[in-house]
């Protein structure tokens, strides 16, 4: 099946420092690609939208300026945590469908463990 | 809008016995469903997936799925309980038409020896 990747997969960087995730499609081309955000114990919430070549769409209560994301190819999104705080400490996934007709499936990164100091 | 319902956060099962993982989805149109699996620290592993086809759906690791439309369920069910079954699971769906995706709040299986 379709591959994801994600790297770093864990990241420690300390209070007011940038992070930059990324997420690519190793075997296939993603014009969408979506970010999550899962707290310990809980469910996947998504963040945004990602999209090859114009803006990112962001859910509500998510900010644009705190969670920049550039989807510069049909294979790469970043996603890029500013000026990071303790409690965007969190798991962030990435996924990206791929789609023909009815058959449609989203196959997600391994994650990436942020931790803020 | 979807959503989905995970009853039972945590569940626990002996090895060998049946697993039944409830999900119940409210969709305004046709749904396409997912179980996924994740396990500590890792990504999301389809399991299984309805999308209008057959609606008893066989997934890997012998999970299975049965879509009843009436009942707007997506029960997730396993003969019988093997160690490494222990993860969290969630029931997703999604819309037709768009991608977005719906996520339960999960249920985390512990399977005792």
């Amino acid at each position: 099946g379709a591959v994801v990747s994600q790297h770093p997969s864990r990241v420690i960087c300390k209070s007011g420092t940038s992070v930059k995730i990324e997420c690519r499609s190793l075997d296939f081309q993603a014009t969408t690609m979506f970010w999550y955000r899962q707290f310990p114990k809980q469910s996947l919430m998504l963040m945004a939208t990602s999209n090859e070549g114009s803006k990112a769409t962001y859910e509500q209560g998510v900010e644009k300026d705190k969670f920049l994301i550039n989807h510069a190819s049909l294979t790469l999104s970043t996603l890029t945590v500013t000026s990071a705080h303790p409690e965007d400490s969190s798991f962030y996934i990435c996924s990206a469908p791929v789609a023909g007709g009815r058959s449609y499936e989203q196959y997600f990164g391994p994650g990436t463990r942020l931790t803020v100091t | 809008a979807q959503s989905v319902t995970q009853l039972d956060s945590h569940v626990s099962v002996s090895e060998g016995t049946p697993v039944l993982l409830r999900c119940n989805y409210s969709s305004s149109y046709s749904p396409s469903l997912f179980w996924y699996v994740q396990h500590p620290n890792k990504g999301l592993q389809l399991l299984l997936k309805y999308t209008s086809a057959a609606t008893l759906v066989k997934g890997i690791n012998g999970f299975e799925a049965e879509f009843k439309k009436s009942e707007t369920s997506f029960h997730l069910t396993k003969p019988s309980a093997h160690m490494s079954d222990a993860a969290e699971y969630f029931c997703v769906v999604k819309n037709y038409g768009n991608n977005r995706l719906a996520f339960g709040k999960g249920n985390q299986v512990v399977v005792i020896p």
